[in-house]
């Protein structure tokens, strides 16, 4: 079946650094790309939407500077947190949609900002 | 906006019990509806989902319908087994004006089986 790996699965940064988190489709091209950030016990919150080749489009309240997303191929996106802080600490996740509609999700990247 | 309302846990059941996670949506026109399960450790799965009204999806045991009376798509398991411990997630798929799509999640459910 579709696999999207997403990779850090953890990582730590100092505050001020910035922290690239990956995700790639391996097995079929995502025409779609989706960012979410998941808080404890919260659902699941999304960021941005990206298309190949074109800019992301940012959900209402998400700082675009900060979280900058590239979709540069059919088959990989990123998300750069810039200029970490502690509360950018959370859980990211990312969403491939086919061709065909169907969503597979990354495993996930729980960022701590110390 | 559409938005996705389920039971809050955590759930703790013994091994064999009847499972049941309520959700309820809000939403305009009939968007589709899913179960994703998280676990541990992993991304989200889909387990099920039904695209019209009183479409049944099932999957491993789980099954929810579409009910449009009630704006419900709850989920239930009849026996349930220590591997089903998870984060179960409903969402919608919501369609906007500009022709993109996202899906829009509630909070999740924890579930633990105990043997």
């Amino acid at each position: 079946g579709a696999v999207v790996s997403q990779h850090p699965s953890r990582v730590i940064c100092k505050s001020g650094t910035s922290v690239k988190i990956e995700c790639r489709s391996l097995d079929f091209q995502a025409t779609t790309m989706f960012w979410y950030r998941q808080f404890p016990k919260q659902s699941l919150m999304l960021m941005a939407t990206s298309n190949e080749g074109s800019k992301a489009t940012y959900e209402q309240g998400v700082e675009k500077d900060k979280f900058l997303i590239n979709h540069a191929s059919l088959t990989l996106s990123t998300l750069t947190v810039t200029s970490a802080h502690p509360e950018d600490s959370s859980f990211y996740i990312c969403s491939a949609r086919s061709l065909g509609g169907g969503y597979t999700f990354g495993s996930g990247t729980r960022l701590t900002v110390v | 906006g559409n938005s996705v309302t389920q039971m809050e846990g955590p759930v703790t059941l013994s091994e064999e019990a009847f499972l049941t996670i309520n959700c309820t949506y809000t939403a305009t026109g009939y968007p589709s509806l899913f179960w994703y399960v998280q676990y541990p450790g992993e991304g989200l799965q889909l387990l099920l989902k039904a695209t019209k009204a009183d479409d049944k999806g099932s999957n491993k045991g789980f099954e929810a319908t579409y009910r449009k009376e009630t704006t419900s798509f709850h989920l239930e398991k009849g026996s349930v087994q220590v591997s089903d411990s998870a984060v179960y997630f409903c969402a919608l798929r919501e369609r906007t004006q500009g022709g993109s799509e996202k899906l829009v999640f509630g909070k999740g459910t924890k579930l633990t089986v105990n043997p």
